[in-house]
């Protein structure tokens, strides 16, 4: 039982380029969640997905787009990198009132 | 919109006892969230409090009183390993999705 797994661990981009982070789950849960953390600023929402087919944006959604390939899967893509989207991007999926948090992908864009 | 107000730091002792404060703005709350993160690690819960009054969990205890929109996080007997950040989270309308506080780093010496 992973829990929640996310690759990569590190990538380094430079502006333009284009990736997509992958997060997957073996908890069965419907939920799964994108954040990004900065220094000082907390966890902040990018995009989530409720269910298996449905996606809704968060607070920060500008730059990026997902993906729920099916109930275990949930893809974040950057298009177009920016060096404002350096951060630490966390994947979580939740029971009712509890998110499980995986090891995050710390993401520099030169 | 949600906003959340915790102190940024917290410093005490061994086996000590210290209290994170939590206050919140918010619509639609459903409840109050904790969860620790340490030094580049993924968050984990702590606990959850939907209804006012006290919910202990070992050395770790959390109140809520709604009325005042207000929480906080009880840790006692203080041990290095607490040493981290710790995060309030107010669950939004339906369960779906969490906006976290800043963050307060606990630094526990010896």
């Amino acid at each position: 039982n992973a829990g929640v797994t996310q690759t990569p661990k590190f990538q380094v981009l430079k502006t333009g380029q284009s990736m997509t982070l992958q997060c997957a789950q073996d908890m069965n849960h419907n939920s799964m969640y994108w954040y990004r953390q900065d220094p000082g600023m907390g966890l902040r929402l990018i995009y989530y997905s409720a269910s298996e087919g449905t996606t809704d944006k968060g607070e920060v959604p500008n730059g990026y787009n997902v993906s729920r390939l099916n109930k275990r899967e949930f893809s974040l893509r950057l298009e177009s990198a920016a060096p404002s989207q350096t951060s630490v991007y966390f994947c979580a999926s939740s029971s009712i009132y509890e998110q499980y948090f995986g090891p995050g992908t710390r993401l520099t864009v030169t | 919109g949600q906003s959340l107000e915790q102190p940024s730091e917290v410093t005490a002792v061994e086996g000590a006892i210290v209290q994170i404060n939590c206050t919140y703005q918010t619509s639609g709350f459903y409840g109050l969230s904790w969860y620790q993160q340490h030094d580049g690690g993924a968050p984990t819960f702590l606990s959850y409090n939907a209804l006012d009054g006290l919910e202990e969990t070992g050395r770790f205890s959390s109140f809520l009183s709604r009325s005042d929109s207000y929480g906080y996080l009880l840790l006692q007997e203080l041990q290095m390993k607490d040493s981290a950040s710790y995060f309030c989270a107010v669950m939004n309308s339906g369960y779906s999705t969490l906006t976290f506080g800043k963050g307060t780093m606990l630094l526990v010496s010896p």
